[in-house]
């Protein structure tokens, strides 16, 4: 089945960019999609990327994708605090969607 | 507004009884999804139902069952079964078109005692 990977834990000063990095396995999926959980709330739709596609930008946020190495990538610029979260990239997976386990971002002062 | 409703945010329960998580959107969409999150870790699919009267189970459906009555409506019952429903339960829809990207409920906190 599919398996998508993220790292757990990014820290970053306020005003610096980030990067939240996923890999995942299979490679017929047509959409790739950033998901953004604040605390104790659903998951809200960040922006997507379709597969034949290597980036795409909107307003501070940057998705690229190496489908080769089976990679996305979510750059957020100018990271403000307000921009603490959880991210999850989501992967389709036949009917359904397989999420990430998450990155939990943590902008500092 | 159109969205997905979950009532209520936070729920109590003593261990051996069943309790049903409500779950309704306004979308006018197909496909409606239940999801488990625990603490530090992403979500695990429970149920999903891609169309009214029918509905499949997911990686982790063992001690939940579920009904798709109305189109509007999925709601979840966690029964005695399951070991441990201490957990954050999430609500989705989506349109089942190509993007079929998913739109998600506020979430229910369920806590079993």
């Amino acid at each position: 089945g599919e398996d998508v990977e993220q790292s757990l834990f990014l820290s970053v000063r306020e005003g610096d960019s980030s990067v939240i990095n996923c890999t995942y396995t299979d490679s017929s999926s047509t959409y790739l999609y950033w998901y953004k959980q604040e605390p104790g709330a659903g998951l809200q739709l960040l922006t997507y990327i379709f597969s034949n596609m290597d980036m795409k930008q909107d307003q501070r946020l940057t998705v690229l994708l190496n489908k080769k190495d089976k990679h996305l990538s979510l750059r957020i610029a100018d990271t403000q605090t307000g921009d603490s979260a959880i991210y999850f990239c989501a992967v389709p997976y036949g009917q359904n969607f397989v999420f990430g386990p998450g990155t939990r971002l943590s902008v500092l002062p | 507004d159109g969205g997905i409703t979950q009532s209520p945010k936070y729920l109590f329960r003593k261990e051996g009884q069943n309790v049903t998580l409500s779950c309704e959107q306004n979308l006018n969409h197909d496909a409606m999804y239940w999801y488990r999150q625990d603490p530090g870790q992403g979500l695990r699919l429970i149920y999903y139902s891609q169309i009214v009267n029918d509905f499949q189970k997911g990686d982790i459906a063992e001690g939940y069952s579920v009904s798709r009555e109305k189109k509007e409506s999925f709601p979840l019952t966690v029964t005695s079964a399951q070991k441990n429903p201490t957990a954050f339960y999430l609500c989705a829809s989506s349109t089942g078109t190509l993007t079929y990207e998913q739109y998600f409920g506020p979430g229910t906190r369920l806590t079993v005692t």
